[in-house]
């Protein structure tokens, strides 16, 4: 099955600077990408997903690369700010089904 | 803002007990899934359903049971749960479920306790 690995586990930013989470997967059949962002006490948010046949996607402050020949998808936020404080989870859907391997989480603090 | 709706979104119960999750969802999904949550951890797939018909049991133990009463509504009966079960739950929907990328919507979630 697939396997999704997600670096780094904790994330420590000063407002304004950048962020960047990465996640690589196993099964090459995976493609679709999303990204979910998980408040305290809350459930996962979708913020930003993307598919195989897309290289880049942007909206606004956050935008997401995927490299298929590597096998790696990064989620980029651009002028964090505080409220950008949160777990970030990505994960990958195979073609055949809708099972989400998700990956381990990532506990972002954006520091004002 | 969230459109999956969860009921409660707090419950504390005992082991003994029978109590149920509530799930609604008004965005035409045919396909509705409970993933159980623990702190610090990704959401853990338990059930799918697709066109009200079970598709997917993840092995799940019997003291958990769920329910698709209509394409809106997802329950989750919980009956004799173990301390160990205390867990945040999720309902969830998409489009559909054999499709490519369909998107997963998350409800907030009920917080269970069991002591």
């Amino acid at each position: 099955g697939e396997n999704v690995e997600q670096h780094p586990s904790t994330l420590s930013v000063q407002e304004g600077d950048s962020a960047v989470i990465k996640c690589t997967y196993s099964d090459s059949a995976s493609n679709y990408f999303p990204w979910y962002k998980q408040e305290l006490g809350k459930g996962p948010q979708l913020i930003i997903d993307i598919r195989s046949n897309v290289g880049e996607k942007k909206d606004q402050r956050i935008a997401v690369t995927l490299n298929k020949t590597a096998k790696h998808f990064s989620l980029h936020i651009t002028e964090t700010q505080p409220e950008d404080s949160a777990v970030y989870f990505c994960a990958a859907s195979i073609r055949t089904g809708n099972q989400f391997y998700f990956g381990t989480g990532t506990s972002l603090t954006v520091i004002p | 803002d969230t459109e999956v709706t969860q009921t409660p979104k707090h419950l504390v119960m005992g082991m003994t007990n029978k109590k149920s999750l509530k799930c609604e969802q008004h965005m035409g999904h045919r396909a509705m899934y409970w993933y159980k949550q623990k702190a610090k951890k990704p959401p853990e797939l338990m059930f799918v359903y697709s066109y009200e018909k079970l598709s997917i049991n993840e092995s799940v133990p019997s003291r958990f049971s769920p329910e698709c009463p209509n394409s809106s509504l997802l329950n989750l009966h919980l009956h004799a749960l173990q301390p160990e079960d205390s867990a945040l739950y999720l309902c969830a929907s998409s489009q559909g479920w054999q499709g490519i990328g369909n998107t997963i919507y998350f409800g907030e979630g009920s917080w269970l306790t069991v002591v």
